[in-house]
């Protein structure tokens, strides 16, 4: 069964370093997204990327924050300067197009710590 | 802002019994979705329902849609321990990007 894939599982940085997570969308898909879940909270809505670009966004997803599709499996999410409040997991999704009653698939997240 | 918001907050029963969570949103939305997510780990996509469905089952679960009172209710029966996990409730929209807007969830705690 086709599924979403992320790495790493677990990233730790320091404090203003700049971290890039990566994911594998399933192969057909043609929706993107990145969520993240601070430890206790719910899971937040930050992007989604269709047709290269962003599509949609959060107001969590700042300047400091980019996403990019560099070749036809990656997606990823940068942080350019990390702060202690990025501390989260973080979930990319994706979701087949011509249809809005499509299923999420979400990947098994990346744990992202900073220190 | 389209959200789901689930009650109640904590739920607590023995194996067996029945567990039902409730889940309000406040806009249209084309379809809701339940997940269940262990401590500290992924999103298990459980039921997806459309808004033109009115109940949906799957093995021991059932979920349920009223789209006039923009609530559903996620039953599970014949609970287990393993059934010891939260369980969030999640709207998709009808913009472009068809994001996924998630509730605060449920904890539920079966007892052996």
């Amino acid at each position: 069964e086709p599924e979403v894939t992320q790495t790493p599982s677990h990233q730790v940085t320091q404090m203003g370093q700049e971290v890039i997570l990566r994911c594998v969308p399933i192969s057909n898909h043609l929706y993107f997204y990145w969520y993240r879940q601070i430890l206790g909270q719910k899971v937040e809505f930050l992007v989604s990327f269709y047709n290269n670009e962003i599509s949609e966004k959060s107001e969590i997803f700042d300047d400091q924050f980019s996403v990019e599709r560099p070749d036809g499996s990656n997606f990823t999410l940068k942080i350019r300067s990390t702060k202690l409040e990025d501390s989260a997991m973080y979930f990319c999704a994706s979701t087949g197009g011509g249809s809005s009653y499509n299923e999420q698939f979400f990947g098994p997240g990346t744990r992202l710590t900073v220190l | 802002s389209q959200q789901g918001e689930e009650d109640p907050q904590a739920l607590s029963i023995q194996e067996g019994e029945n567990a039902t969570m409730n889940c309000s949103y406040k806009t249209s939305i084309n379809n809701l979705q339940w997940y269940r997510q262990n401590s500290g780990r992924g999103l298990v996509h459980l039921i997806l329902i459309r808004s033109n469905e009115r109940e949906k089952h799957s093995g021991r679960l059932r979920v349920t849609l009223d789209t006039s009172k923009k609530s559903s209710s996620l039953l599970i029966t014949a609970s287990r321990a393993a059934d010891t996990a939260s369980y969030f409730c999640a709207t998709a929209g009808n913009t472009g990007g068809f994001k996924t807007i998630f509730g605060a969830g449920t904890r539920l705690f079966v007892k052996a």
